[in-house]
């Protein structure tokens, strides 16, 4: 069964320091891996997608890909009371039909 | 730009009932994908529709149906409906039989008592 894991937190972190989510994944055929935001009682919104190793910047976003660690991580730098949310992890999985496979998400909670 | 948008938003019903939920997806987005996310939990998988057809299904029964129109809107139909069945429903689009980025409607939330 292919799984995504995460820390389900909640992880605090004070206004203007670095908040870093991490993901861990089974299956190593996956290219495809997003971060999701999602705010109490709100559907996700997608934030990052990365396909290569490596980082990906998007503002304030980092999104860090490691494929021979099966390992997906993301930094939220300069964090703002307005990112407390649960961030889910999520991994593309094509076969038939292009399924996203999520964790189970790590709230954040940024103080002020 | 038309995001992805549901209807209703909240719906209470009884077990053993039938509810049907509808997606209109993002424009130009062929594909549309269900998912069911219950209280603290990610989303599961329920299956996708693209250009009309159901392109896969994640573990869900029979009971779980659904389909896609020609303006690539999409229903969910769920029969004998249980308790467990309450959750968050969550349609997502994408472009593409293989579409990477899924973008999420705000979501139907069925309580089923």
């Amino acid at each position: 069964q292919k799984e995504v894991e995460q820390n389900s937190g909640p992880l605090s972190v004070p206004e203007g320091a670095i908040a870093s989510l991490n993901c861990t994944y089974s299956d190593r055929v996956s290219q495809s891996f997003f971060w999701y935001r999602q705010y109490s009682g709100k559907s996700p919104e997608l934030i990052m997608s990365i396909y290569s190793n490596g980082d990906k910047e998007d503002g304030r976003f980092t999104a860090q890909l490691n494929k021979a660690s099966q390992y997906v991580s993301l930094l939220i730098r300069d964090s703002q009371p307005s990112d407390s949310a649960t961030y889910l992890c999520a991994v593309l999985y094509t076969g038939t039909a292009s399924k996203l496979t999520f964790g189970t998400g790590t709230r954040l909670q940024v103080t002020l | 730009e038309t995001g992805v948008t549901q209807s209703p938003t909240h719906l209470i019903k009884t077990r053993g009932q039938q509810v049907t939920l509808r997606c209109s997806s993002q424009s130009g987005h062929n594909t549309v994908s269900w998912y069911q996310q219950a209280l603290g939990q990610g989303p599961q998988f329920i299956f996708q529709y693209y250009r009309e057809e159901e392109n896969g299904r994640g573990n869900f029964p029979p009971r779980f149906s659904g389909l896609q129109f020609p303006n690539y809107s999409s229903e969910l139909n769920v029969n004998a409906l249980e308790l467990d069945d309450s959750a968050l429903y969550l349609c997502a689009s994408s472009y593409g039989r293989g579409g990477r980025e899924q973008y999420f409607g705000p979501g139907t939330r069925l309580t089923v008592t």
